[in-house]
């Protein structure tokens, strides 16, 4: 089983749309939980950390269950610009000092 | 404020050739620094990382081998190139109080 399972998509949406992403984790050890962004053929970047209680960033809302070993992301009100690959991220407690355990990625294309 | 970087930003190299990629951060000290790899189609794959000035600890068996010579330098090599090899490969450095991680634009290899 792997340890970080997305959707892959690809979710296409058009501008103005709700859209929600999900993802597993397999370690119930798990510390620290993400969302990145990586646009095509660019590095990834941090969208949003998730915390236990749920957090929000204007458009975007995180939330976790670590009963379940759930995170997802929820976009409102889409823009073309959100047009990427979102990356479910997890740091596990181990020794490996704290290292990123990735998805693969949902991929996302916001059309006109 | 912080910055990573990486050189260079696009590399080919035939099948055998050695490789020396280089990382750097600016704007902290003793920092963790990672190693990862993302191969076409494929997550990305933690290859090394270093808590400190000689410390290196490897996740996967290859290849490939990662020094780090000054606290803010890191670099990844390999005495010879296979096919395999080929991906994109990015460095991090861990900052924030909830481990959250920051990548350069990364290398681009392609080994033919």
């Amino acid at each position: 089983r792997k340890e970080v399972e997305q959707d892959p998509g690809p979710f296409n949406v058009p501008e103005g749309a709700t859209v929600a992403f999900n993802c597993t984790y397999s370690n119930s050890a798990s510390q620290s939980f993400f969302w990145y962004r990586q646009d095509c053929r660019k590095e990834p970047k941090l969208l949003m950390s998730v915390y236990s209680s749920g957090n929000e960033d204007g458009r975007f809302t995180a939330q976790l269950n670590r009963a379940s070993q759930y995170i997802s992301l929820l976009i409102r009100d889409s823009k073309l610009s959100d047009s990427a690959t979102y990356l479910c991220v997890v740091t596990p407690y181990s020794n490996s000092g704290y290292a990123l355990n990735f998805g693969k990625g949902t991929s996302l294309l916001v059309t006109p | 404020s912080q910055t990573i970087h990486q050189w260079p930003a696009t590399l080919v190299q035939p099948v055998g050739s050695p490789l020396s990629l280089e990382c750097t951060v600016e704007g902290t000290s003793n920092p963790n620094l990672y190693w990862y790899r993302q191969a076409a189609g494929r997550g990305l794959q933690l290859l090394f990382y270093s808590v400190g000035i000689g410390q290196i600890s490897s996740e996967v068996p290859q290849n490939l081998s990662a020094s780090r010579p000054q606290d803010r330098q890191f670099i990844l090599s390999s005495k010879k190139l296979l096919l395999s090899d080929s991906g994109f490969y990015l460095c991090a450095w861990k900052g924030g109080s909830y481990n959250e991680q920051f990548f350069g634009p990364g290398t681009r290899l392609t080994v033919l």
